[in-house]
Protein backbone atom coordinates (compact mmCIF):
# COMPACT_ATOMS: atom_id res chain seq x y z
CA UNK A 1 0.00 0.00 0.00
CA UNK A 2 1.36 3.39 -0.53
CA UNK A 3 1.00 5.89 1.66
CA UNK A 4 2.43 8.17 4.28
CA UNK A 5 2.53 6.71 7.81
CA UNK A 6 3.36 8.63 11.33
CA UNK A 7 4.08 7.17 14.43
CA UNK A 8 3.49 7.12 17.03
CA UNK A 9 -0.19 7.69 16.98
CA UNK A 10 0.29 9.28 20.68
CA UNK A 11 3.19 10.57 22.29
CA UNK A 12 3.64 12.08 25.22
CA UNK A 13 6.21 14.33 26.75
CA UNK A 14 7.25 15.54 29.90
CA UNK A 15 8.30 18.92 30.99
CA UNK A 16 12.05 19.39 29.33
CA UNK A 17 12.24 17.00 26.81
CA UNK A 18 12.86 16.69 23.31
CA UNK A 19 10.55 13.96 21.45
CA UNK A 20 11.06 12.96 17.91
CA UNK A 21 7.89 12.26 15.40
CA UNK A 22 8.34 10.09 12.55
CA UNK A 23 7.08 10.44 8.91
CA UNK A 24 7.41 7.89 6.48
CA UNK A 25 5.83 8.15 2.59
CA UNK A 26 6.65 5.47 -0.17
CA UNK A 27 4.98 7.59 -2.85
CA UNK A 28 8.04 8.61 -3.92
CA UNK A 29 7.26 12.07 -3.55
CA UNK A 30 9.88 14.95 -3.57
CA UNK A 31 8.27 17.76 -1.29
CA UNK A 32 7.08 16.95 3.00
CA UNK A 33 5.26 19.17 5.11
CA UNK A 34 5.11 19.32 8.82
CA UNK A 35 1.96 21.07 10.06
CA UNK A 36 0.28 21.96 13.73
CA UNK A 37 -2.96 21.78 14.45
CA UNK A 38 -4.65 22.88 17.17
CA UNK A 39 -8.53 22.71 18.34
CA UNK A 40 -10.28 24.57 16.75
CA UNK A 41 -7.95 26.13 14.89
CA UNK A 42 -6.70 25.49 11.18
CA UNK A 43 -3.60 23.95 9.95
CA UNK A 44 -0.32 25.76 10.52
CA UNK A 45 2.94 25.29 9.04
CA UNK A 46 5.84 24.18 11.03
CA UNK A 47 8.29 23.13 8.05
CA UNK A 48 8.94 21.76 4.92
CA UNK A 49 11.48 20.20 2.33
CA UNK A 50 11.13 20.70 -1.49
CA UNK A 51 13.99 18.08 -1.75
CA UNK A 52 16.58 15.51 0.20
CA UNK A 53 19.06 17.35 2.54
CA UNK A 54 17.19 20.87 2.13
CA UNK A 55 13.80 21.97 4.14
CA UNK A 56 12.94 25.62 5.55
CA UNK A 57 11.09 27.35 8.39
CA UNK A 58 7.19 27.76 7.82
CA UNK A 59 5.17 29.74 10.04
CA UNK A 60 6.05 28.69 13.40
CA UNK A 61 9.30 26.68 13.23
CA UNK A 62 10.24 28.14 16.66
CA UNK A 63 10.64 25.17 19.15
CA UNK A 64 11.05 22.61 16.35
CA UNK A 65 14.10 21.28 14.35
CA UNK A 66 13.76 18.70 11.02
CA UNK A 67 15.81 16.44 9.29
CA UNK A 68 15.80 15.55 5.34
CA UNK A 69 18.62 12.86 4.75
CA UNK A 70 16.07 10.26 2.76
CA UNK A 71 13.57 11.08 0.02
CA UNK A 72 11.14 8.82 2.36
CA UNK A 73 11.58 10.75 5.70
CA UNK A 74 10.88 13.56 7.29
CA UNK A 75 11.06 13.36 11.04
CA UNK A 76 9.95 16.45 13.26
CA UNK A 77 11.83 16.71 17.06
CA UNK A 78 9.71 18.84 19.22
CA UNK A 79 12.48 20.25 21.71
CA UNK A 80 12.39 21.59 25.10
CA UNK A 81 12.40 25.65 23.45
CA UNK A 82 8.35 24.95 22.41
CA UNK A 83 6.72 25.76 25.73
CA UNK A 84 3.34 24.88 24.05
CA UNK A 85 3.78 21.65 22.16
CA UNK A 86 0.23 19.92 23.08
CA UNK A 87 -1.40 19.36 19.75
CA UNK A 88 -2.17 17.43 16.82
CA UNK A 89 0.87 17.24 14.45
CA UNK A 90 0.48 16.05 10.96
CA UNK A 91 2.81 15.01 8.38
CA UNK A 92 2.08 15.57 4.33
CA UNK A 93 3.69 14.75 1.12
CA UNK A 94 3.41 16.16 -2.70
CA UNK A 95 4.94 15.36 -5.72
CA UNK A 96 6.85 18.35 -7.09
CA UNK A 97 6.38 19.56 -10.30
CA UNK A 98 4.05 17.84 -13.15
CA UNK A 99 0.41 18.04 -12.90
CA UNK A 100 0.40 15.83 -9.60
CA UNK A 101 -0.53 18.80 -7.37
CA UNK A 102 -2.63 16.58 -4.97
CA UNK A 103 -0.89 16.95 -1.09
CA UNK A 104 -1.56 13.43 1.28
CA UNK A 105 -1.50 13.40 4.49
CA UNK A 106 -0.49 11.18 7.14
CA UNK A 107 -2.78 10.06 9.94
CA UNK A 108 -1.15 12.54 12.76
CA UNK A 109 0.39 12.08 16.08
CA UNK A 110 -1.18 13.91 19.03
CA UNK A 111 1.30 15.17 21.18
CA UNK A 112 0.83 15.52 25.22
CA UNK A 113 2.76 16.85 27.67
CA UNK A 114 2.45 15.59 31.09
CA UNK B 1 -7.11 41.44 6.43
CA UNK B 2 -6.21 37.61 6.63
CA UNK B 3 -4.44 35.53 3.98
CA UNK B 4 -7.76 33.41 4.02
CA UNK B 5 -11.28 33.49 5.91
CA UNK B 6 -13.70 30.91 6.24
CA UNK B 7 -17.01 31.34 8.51
CA UNK B 8 -16.38 28.58 10.96
CA UNK B 9 -20.14 27.71 11.14
CA UNK B 10 -21.34 25.19 12.37
CA UNK B 11 -24.06 24.76 10.24
CA UNK B 12 -26.85 22.71 11.31
CA UNK B 13 -28.56 21.29 7.61
CA UNK B 14 -31.32 18.47 8.15
CA UNK B 15 -30.29 15.79 5.30
CA UNK B 16 -31.63 16.56 1.78
CA UNK B 17 -30.69 20.22 1.84
CA UNK B 18 -28.29 22.31 -0.10
CA UNK B 19 -25.70 24.30 1.89
CA UNK B 20 -23.32 26.20 0.43
CA UNK B 21 -20.07 27.89 2.36
CA UNK B 22 -17.45 30.55 0.35
CA UNK B 23 -14.21 31.49 1.40
CA UNK B 24 -12.28 34.77 0.75
CA UNK B 25 -8.05 34.91 0.19
CA UNK B 26 -6.28 37.74 0.44
CA UNK B 27 -3.62 37.36 -2.39
CA UNK B 28 -4.74 38.05 -5.82
CA UNK B 29 -1.61 36.30 -7.27
CA UNK B 30 -2.94 32.97 -5.58
CA UNK B 31 -3.10 30.05 -8.24
CA UNK B 32 -4.26 26.74 -7.47
CA UNK B 33 -7.29 26.47 -5.15
CA UNK B 34 -9.25 23.45 -3.20
CA UNK B 35 -11.19 22.13 -0.56
CA UNK B 36 -10.56 19.30 1.55
CA UNK B 37 -12.19 17.53 4.23
CA UNK B 38 -11.32 16.85 7.77
CA UNK B 39 -13.48 14.02 9.80
CA UNK B 40 -12.99 14.67 13.82
CA UNK B 41 -9.60 13.54 15.05
CA UNK B 42 -8.41 12.70 10.82
CA UNK B 43 -6.25 14.23 8.74
CA UNK B 44 -7.37 16.06 6.02
CA UNK B 45 -8.19 14.43 3.01
CA UNK B 46 -8.71 16.01 -0.56
CA UNK B 47 -12.07 16.46 -1.72
CA UNK B 48 -11.87 18.45 -4.89
CA UNK B 49 -9.20 21.06 -6.89
CA UNK B 50 -11.61 24.29 -8.21
CA UNK B 51 -10.73 25.28 -11.52
CA UNK B 52 -11.37 28.69 -12.75
CA UNK B 53 -14.39 27.14 -14.83
CA UNK B 54 -16.11 25.75 -12.13
CA UNK B 55 -16.15 21.85 -11.85
CA UNK B 56 -18.38 19.56 -10.40
CA UNK B 57 -18.32 15.90 -8.70
CA UNK B 58 -21.04 14.91 -8.05
CA UNK B 59 -23.25 16.20 -5.53
CA UNK B 60 -20.17 19.02 -4.44
CA UNK B 61 -19.85 21.71 -6.82
CA UNK B 62 -17.21 24.05 -6.48
CA UNK B 63 -16.71 28.04 -7.88
CA UNK B 64 -13.88 30.46 -8.13
CA UNK B 65 -14.44 34.06 -8.38
CA UNK B 66 -11.06 35.89 -9.26
CA UNK B 67 -12.87 39.04 -9.46
CA UNK B 68 -14.02 39.19 -5.99
CA UNK B 69 -11.34 36.19 -4.66
CA UNK B 70 -13.55 33.91 -3.22
CA UNK B 71 -14.15 30.42 -3.88
CA UNK B 72 -17.50 28.29 -2.59
CA UNK B 73 -18.66 24.73 -2.33
CA UNK B 74 -22.01 23.95 -2.82
CA UNK B 75 -23.45 20.50 -1.07
CA UNK B 76 -26.46 18.98 -3.05
CA UNK B 77 -28.78 16.78 -1.06
CA UNK B 78 -26.84 16.47 2.19
CA UNK B 79 -25.79 13.19 3.63
CA UNK B 80 -25.16 12.44 7.55
CA UNK B 81 -21.68 11.22 6.14
CA UNK B 82 -21.13 15.05 4.67
CA UNK B 83 -21.09 15.87 8.37
CA UNK B 84 -17.06 17.37 8.81
CA UNK B 85 -15.00 20.03 8.49
CA UNK B 86 -14.86 21.75 5.67
CA UNK B 87 -11.08 23.57 4.56
CA UNK B 88 -10.63 26.33 1.83
CA UNK B 89 -6.85 25.53 0.62
CA UNK B 90 -4.78 27.65 -1.84
CA UNK B 91 -1.55 28.00 -2.87
CA UNK B 92 0.33 31.14 -4.37
CA UNK B 93 2.56 29.89 -6.84
CA UNK B 94 4.72 27.12 -8.21
CA UNK B 95 5.94 24.69 -4.89
CA UNK B 96 5.28 26.85 -2.51
CA UNK B 97 2.93 25.57 0.48
CA UNK B 98 -0.50 25.24 0.26
CA UNK B 99 -2.54 27.18 3.04
CA UNK B 100 -4.98 26.38 4.80
CA UNK B 101 -8.07 28.02 6.25
CA UNK B 102 -9.29 27.00 9.42
CA UNK B 103 -12.17 25.18 8.26
CA UNK B 104 -16.27 25.68 8.50
CA UNK B 105 -17.80 22.50 10.53
CA UNK B 106 -21.15 21.61 8.99
CA UNK B 107 -23.08 18.83 10.51
CA UNK B 108 -25.78 17.16 8.61
CA UNK B 109 -29.21 16.29 10.62
CA UNK B 110 -31.43 13.08 10.33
Amino acid sequence: DGGITQSPKYLFRKEGQNVTLSCEQNLNHDAMYWYRQDPGQGLRLIYYSQIVNDFQKGDIAEGYSVSREKKESFPLTVTSAQKNPTAFYLCASRSSGGAEETQYFGPGTRLLVL
Amino acid sequence: RKEVEQDPGPFNVPEGATVAFNCTYSNSASQSFFWYRQDCRKEPKLLMSVYSSGNEDGRFTAQLNRASQYISLLIRDSKLSDSATYLCVFRNSGNTPLVFGKGTRLSVIA
